[in-house]
């Protein structure tokens, strides 16, 4: 039973548009949240964290909402650029960074 | 600073025989973990070590067995190799006290 989901496998954005990224979870003892990039050929690259106590983390054109009662985060990414195209996958961990739980990723397509 | 290293990138081997995959962390860093990334799973995590001893384990069988040395260098064995262990073998490690893990860039393991 997957901990940590992420419903949409693919999304395609045009370019300039908002691109909006969601991962579930269903473990609420998760205190820690983070977002990955992956590009084809190399290992994932930190994006952006969010600790449970608070709802939003901004990192420029990246934005992270976290709604605790919903068990929801999302993943905002505006605008979006042809360089945003990857796979984006949703970490959560807890005991402050033991047990890490991935999600299985959505390919994000930014369209020029 | 250098990032997270892997060897070999990749590695093509036959059913039944073993393989050990090599992983050197960020300078500093003392936590290493171990993910296996196949199409549709996502990332599945197969063990964490901190100062030699192993913290953290997922749920894989005994094939999958690690180390990690004083230099804080780590290594992963699978034994008795199965085709269904083909995957992106990830690398990760972490600085004490952070939350935040930093990947390399794998090494594709095929067995044929």
């Amino acid at each position: 039973d997957q901990q940590v989901k992420q419903n949409s496998p693919s999304l395609s954005v045009q370019e300039g548009r908002i691109s909006i990224l969601n991962c579930d979870y269903t473990n609420s003892m998760f205190d820690y949240f983070l977002w990955y990039k992956k590009y084809p050929a190399e290992g994932p690259t930190f994006l952006i964290s969010i600790s449970s106590i608070k709802d939003k983390n901004e990192d420029g054109r990246f934005t992270v909402f976290l709604n605790k009662s919903a068990k929801h985060l999302s993943l905002h990414i505006v605008p979006s650029q042809p360089g945003d195209s990857a796979v984006y996958f949703c970490a959560a961990s807890f005991s402050h960074g033991q047990n890490f739980v991935f999600g299985p990723g959505t390919r994000l397509s930014v369209l020029p | 600073k250098a990032g997270v290293t892997q060897t070999p990138r990749y590695l093509i081997k036959t059913r039944g025989q073993q393989v050990t995959l090599s992983c050197s962390p960020i300078s500093g860093h003392r936590s290493v973990s171990w993910y296996q990334q196949t199409p549709g799973q996502g990332l599945q995590f197969l063990f964490e070590y901190f100062s030699e001893t192993q913290r953290n384990k997922g749920n894989f069988p005994g094939r999958f067995s690690g180390r990690q040395f004083s230099n804080s260098r780590s290594e992963m064995n699978v034994s008795t190799l199965e085709l269904g262990d083909s995957a992106l073998y990830l690398c990760a490690s972490r600085a004490r006290g952070t939350d935040t893990q930093y990947f390399g860039p794998g090494t594709r393991l095929t067995v044929l």
